[in-house]
């Protein structure tokens, strides 16, 4: 089975701080993917990669950046934290792009900043 | 941008009963896939329906998809209270890039 790992479970930071939230799949899949889920939002799509050092931006790009170094990792940064950044991540990965076939997500990581 | 919108976006019901949700999307798709989250989780896919395909099977769970209406449901049969979760459903985004647009999802409870 695909396994998608996120580094933390929970994370609490302050304003201001730089923060890495950290993905790591083991499939060799192509896709990966940056959201966040918040009530009534459902979940939002910050930024994707299709290929490594490839990266596009979602529909809620702002302060965020990502980077993916190699395949198998994918890394979403807050330059600079904000309260309104509060929010639960779940990172995702497929493979293939003609068919926009499943997802397979990490367990997510709940940021808290405070 | 949201893609597709559940219905309803609660739903309560006892351990046997069948549970019915719904879906809506606004463009045309060339699949539409519903995931499972457990709550405080990741999500989980459960199924995905291609748009040459009218219904689909996965054990206990029916999906239905209607390209003229753009809408799809799915149906869990005789429910169990592990079926306690919220059901998002989830169609491609404009390019072929492989992401999907998730709708609000459908919070399910099924008591026991």
């Amino acid at each position: 089975d695909v396994k998608v790992t996120q580094s933390s479970r929970y994370l609490v930071k302050r304003t201001g701080e730089k923060v890495f939230l950290e993905c790591v799949q083991d499939m060799d899949h192509e896709n990966m993917f940056w959201y966040r889920q918040d009530p009534g939002l459902g979940l939002r799509l910050i930024y994707f990669s299709y290929d490594v050092k490839m990266k596009e931006k979602g529909d809620i790009p702002e302060g965020y950046s990502v980077s993916r170094e190699k395949k198998e990792r994918f890394s979403l940064i807050l330059e600079s934290a904000s309260t309104n950044q509060t929010s639960m991540y779940l990172c995702a990965s497929s493979t293939g792009t003609i068919h926009n076939e499943k997802l397979f997500f990490g367990s997510g990581t709940q940021l808290s900043v405070l | 941008s949201q893609q597709g919108e559940e219905d309803p976006q609660a739903l309560s019901i006892q351990e046997g009963e069948n549970a019915t949700m719904n879906c809506s999307y606004k463009t045309s798709i060339n699949n539409l896939q519903w995931y499972r989250q457990n709550s405080g989780r990741g999500l989980v896919h459960l199924i995905l329906i291609r748009s040459n395909e009218r219904e689909k099977h996965s054990g206990r769970l029916r999906v239905t998809l209607d390209t003229s209406k753009k809408s799809s449901s799915l149906l869990i049969t005789a429910s169990r209270a592990a079926d306690t979760a919220s059901y998002f459903c989830a169609t491609p985004g404009s390019s072929n890039t492989g992401k999907l647009i998730f709708g609000q999802g459908t919070t399910l409870q099924v008591k026991p």
